[in-house]
């Protein structure tokens, strides 16, 4: 059950793109369409941002989408705006019914 | 709306024990599956355990299996951890949410404090 990995920290501009990578292995990440990501903001809980790869919760703006190649997730957040900075954690199913969460990536609007 | 409140955190010493529960309100209880998701200050979200809508089926992280044990009462829409045998690096808050491979949606957390 080791942690999947993510860069710890990434930025934009408003009005940009940024794209933050969750890579893991094929018995994780590689092996199941269920990676999830979530938006956490300080002192808050975590908000479910995109399921199964790449769909999208009711009320979560299309701003945000999700993709899968081999054992690397992605997450792009696109025409950033202030009110994403924030902490972005991946999750996968990991197999053996275990959940695996990767370190999570701070996110910087600059 | 989808509620989860957790309660039973608080200051407890190494090798105690401590129960936290969480009650749920706002959506069908016995639909979902139910996780416990732990964040120590400072840190990432690691996740700890889930059970399944009926009770049936229950999975646990290496980190918390044979110490930690979840369990839920349909009847009064409540999930339960049971912390045994508790470690300075339990100390966290400690988030009840639903679903298991997906968390939809996560209660504002308890915080556990594990020193002597």
């Amino acid at each position: 059950q080791s942690a999947l990995t993510q860069p710890p920290s990434a930025s934009g501009s408003p009005g940009q793109s940024v794209t933050i990578s969750c890579t893991g292995t094929s018995g994780d990440v590689g092996g199941y369409n269920s990676v999830s990501w979530y938006q956490q903001h300080p002192g808050k809980a975590p908000k479910l941002m995109i399921y199964d790869v790449n769909k999208r919760p009711s009320g979560v703006p299309d701003r945000f989408s999700g993709s899968k190649s081999g054992n690397t997730a992605s997450l792009t957040v696109s025409g950033l705006q202030a009110e994403d900075e924030a902490n972005y954690y991946c999750a996968s199913y990991g197999g053996s019914n275990n959940v695996v969460f990767g370190g999570g990536t701070r996110l910087t609007v600059l | 709306q989808v509620q989860l409140v957790e309660s039973g955190g608080g200051l407890v010493q190494p090798g105690g024990s401590l129960r936290l529960s969480c009650a749920a309100s706002g959506f069908t209880f016995t639909d979902y599956y139910m996780s416990w998701v732990r964040q120590a200050p400072g840190k990432g979200l690691e996740w700890l355990s889930y059970i399944s809508s009926s009770g049936s089926t229950i999975s646990y992280a290496d980190s918390v299996k044979g110490r930690f044990t979840i369990s839920r009462d349909n009847a009064k829409n409540s999930l339960y951890l049971q912390m045994n045998s508790l470690r300075a690096e339990d100390t966290a808050v400690y988030y009840c949410a639903t679903g298991e491979r997906a968390i939809d949606y996560w209660g504002q957390g308890a915080l556990v404090t594990v020193s002597s």
